[in-house]
């Protein structure tokens, strides 16, 4: 089965400093992946996603991730934390092939960012 | 265009109880995805509709809980009786189109906290 793997529960960054979260999968074939994030009080909200096109993915809101198959790793980044960026960020897959013809995301257990001014 | 909208936002109930969860996906969109967030876990998948059939129930946790999507608009989610277990955040989300060689997004809801005391 998929799993999900969000190194860090809660990260905590200063304003204008470099977001790094991290999201590795376990999975022998590529999977699709998914960077979510939700606001308080809000719903999820796709950041960007990865479907076996480029490896380097731009996102909303600035971000970006990189799929590198070597590491299976997705992890996602930000050149510049903003205050706006205080949220909970959820790293999810979809398996390539589905045999149940079900496209279910496997989520990982969401890091929690805070953004210090 | 009106986003994925849940009822109610929080419900409170004492265990026996019975609680219905209410979705409305996103007009046009053939499928809909219940996921459950229990504290300090990963949000799960719970089951998948397409239309109003059940395309994928596996991650349903038992028998106490029925999912309808009479019509194919609007899903229901009923859990009974409820147990203390089932407190946590609802989510669902609804796609147009599932098949990962287009392009795919699920768009989810706001989620409805339970809370089974």
């Amino acid at each position: 089965a998929q799993s999900v793997t969000q190194l860090g529960s809660h990260v905590s960054v200063s304003e204008g400093a470099l977001v790094l979260l991290r999201c590795n999968y376990s999975s022998s074939v590529p999977p699709y992946l998914f960077w979510y994030v939700q606001y308080p009080n809000q719903g999820l909200q796709l950041l960007l996603k990865y479907t076996s096109a480029a490896t380097l993915v731009k996102g909303i809101n600035g971000f970006e991730a990189e799929f590198k198959k070597s590491e299976t790793s997705f992890h996602l980044t930000k050149p510049s934390a903003h205050m706006s960026d205080a949220a909970e960020y959820f790293c999810a897959v979809i398996p390539a092939y589905s045999g149940a013809g079900s496209y279910q995301l496997t989520f990982g257990k969401g890091t929690k960012l805070s953004v210090i001014p | 265009e009106a986003g994925v909208t849940q009822f109610p936002s929080h419900s409170v109930i004492e265990k026996g109880q019975t609680v219905t969860l209410r979705c409305d996906p996103i007009s046009g969109h053939d499928n809909l995805y219940w996921y459950r967030r229990v504290m300090g876990k990963e949000i799960k998948f719970l089951l998948h509709f397409v239309k109003e059939s059940k395309q994928d129930e596996s991650g349903m946790p038992n028998n106490r809980f029925l999912a309808e999507r009479t019509g194919g608009t609007y899903s229901t989610l009923k859990v009974q009786p409820a147990e203390l277990e089932d407190s946590g955040v609802y989510f669902c989300a609804s796609s147009q189109d599932q098949r990962p060689l287009r392009s795919y997004e699920q768009y989810f809801g706001p989620g409805t906290r339970l809370t089974v005391t």
